[in-house]
């Protein structure tokens, strides 16, 4: 089945750096999602990509993917105390439905 | 919006007995999907609906568990009897999809935090 596997599974960073979270997949894809989760919360949709798109910002994020290799990464620059949370990618399966991987944690200190 | 709206957030209950969590969806979303998430597992898809129908339960892990969506508007999910196995975030989240497809972001609840003893 069709699912998504971050890479590394914690990261801790300095308030300022950049983070880099990878994902790779099983099956080819229309479009792949990341997400955050905040501690104790329910998860926030970030990006999406679409499978005929290479790379994607919003703001501080940033997303590539790599259709040939079946990989996605997640870049997030300068970052910041408030990003320290849990994100997933999420690719789709038969249906309406999302598979999401395990995640990578981040820890952002000051 | 209010957003996803799930209830009880916490629920603490003895083994054997039901639980019954309960969902709001986005008003106008036409997809709704239960998930479960613990540290073992990560974030399980138990059952999702389409325009209130139920499209795939193969994520509902034994007849103990059943979810119904009578109208757009509500959700339950239900574990009867429930076992100290089922302890766990439960998580609703909804969408608006067309095509069939899921090229569209889901909108996640604050999650139900199930203690079963």
């Amino acid at each position: 089945s069709q699912q998504g596997e971050e890479d590394p599974q914690a990261l801790s960073i300095q308030e300022g750096e950049n983070a880099t979270m990878n994902c790779s997949y099983k099956t080819s894809i229309n479009n792949l999602q990341w997400y955050r989760q905040n501690s104790g919360r329910g998860l926030v949709h970030l990006i999406l990509i679409r499978s005929n798109e290479r790379e994607k910002h919003s703001g501080r994020l940033r997303v590539t993917l790599d259709t040939s290799k079946k990989s996605s990464s997640l870049l997030i620059t300068a970052s910041r105390a408030a990003d320290t949370a849990s994100y997933f990618c999420a690719t789709p399966r038969a249906g309406t439905a999302l598979i999401f991987g395990k995640g990578t944690t981040l820890s952002v200190s000051s | 919006d209010a957003g996803v709206i799930q209830s009880p957030r916490h629920e603490v209950t003895e083994m054997g007995q039901e639980v019954t969590l309960r969902c709001k969806p986005i008003s106008g979303h036409n997809s709704l999907f239960w998930y479960r998430q613990t540290m073992m597992r990560g974030l399980e898809l138990l059952i999702y609906f389409n325009n209130n129908v139920p499209i795939d339960d193969s994520g509902m892990p034994e007849d103990r568990f059943s979810a119904k969506m009578p109208n757009a508007s509500f959700s339950t999910l239900k574990i009867q009897p429930s076992e100290p196995r089922d302890s766990a975030v439960y998580f609703c989240a909804s969408s608006l999809s067309s095509g069939g497809i899921s090229s569209y972001e889901q909108y996640f609840g604050p999650g139900t935090r199930l203690t079963v003893t």
